[in-house]
């Protein structure tokens, strides 16, 4: 059974710091990983899908790479802002389907 | 890239009643579909497994009586609450996965049962 932890659970940096989330999995026979962000009372907004014959995906700020052999996956954030203050939930798909989702980490970026 | 739309957004009810979420990929077909509820402070959870003219598959010690999920069409999936209690109070979320791999999330709906 896939099992994903995300720590640190709440993390809170003042604005501009370079910070990275980190996501543990304890199977690596996955078929990608995607980082989410969920606001408060709101859905959740895809950030970036690794397949699992990549090592890394970049949008802009956010970077996120995948170590299957590890099993980690970190999402680093490049002078963060108070806007990117929610929580971040990574998500791997493995067999059957079969999404499973971390605890989440609660990121407070402090102007 | 695809999208998929979760209609209520939010919706209270009163407990006892039942309660409809809708779950639509706006342009492409969803050969299946996957409804998620999260708990506070927890991560989200898969409830079941629908394709597209066929029952439901539910993950342990989901109460499909309770769940009721239908996926008549390859856009649209249902997931009914019945007799809503205030524990069934949530986050519930749907994704769809057309012929690719990739499964799109909906954006959620929040249900409070008073």
């Amino acid at each position: 059974k896939q099992e994903v932890t995300q720590i640190p659970a709440a993390l809170s940096v003042p604005e501009g710091e370079n910070l990275v989330l980190n996501c543990s999995f304890t199977d690596s026979a996955i078929y990608n990983l995607q980082w989410f962000r969920q606001d408060p009372g709101k859905g959740l907004t895809s950030l970036l899908l690794i397949q699992s014959s990549q090592r890394e995906q970049t949008s802009g700020r956010l970077n996120a790479s995948l170590d299957k052999s590890s099993g980690r996956s970190t999402l680093y954030i490049a002078a963060s802002q108070p806007g990117d203050s929610a929580t971040y939930l990574c998500a791997l798909r493995g067999g059957y389907q079969k999404v499973t989702f971390g605890t989440g980490t609660k990121l407070q970026v402090i102007p | 890239g695809a999208v998929v739309s979760q209609h209520p957004s939010r919706v209270i009810c009163k407990s006892g009643t039942s309660v409809k979420i809708e779950c639509r990929s706006l342009d492409f077909q969803a050969t299946t579909m996957f409804w998620y509820r999260q708990f506070p402070k927890q991560s989200l959870m898969l409830m079941a497994t629908s394709n597209e003219g066929s029952k439901a598959t539910y993950e342990q010690g989901v109460e499909k009586d309770k769940f009721l999920i239908n996926h008549a069409s390859l856009t649209l999936s249902t997931l009914t609450v019945t007799s809503a209690h205030p524990e069934d109070s949530s986050f519930y979320i749907c994704s769809a996965r057309g012929t690719s791999e990739t499964q799109y999330f909906g954006p959620g709906t929040r249900l409070l049962v008073l």
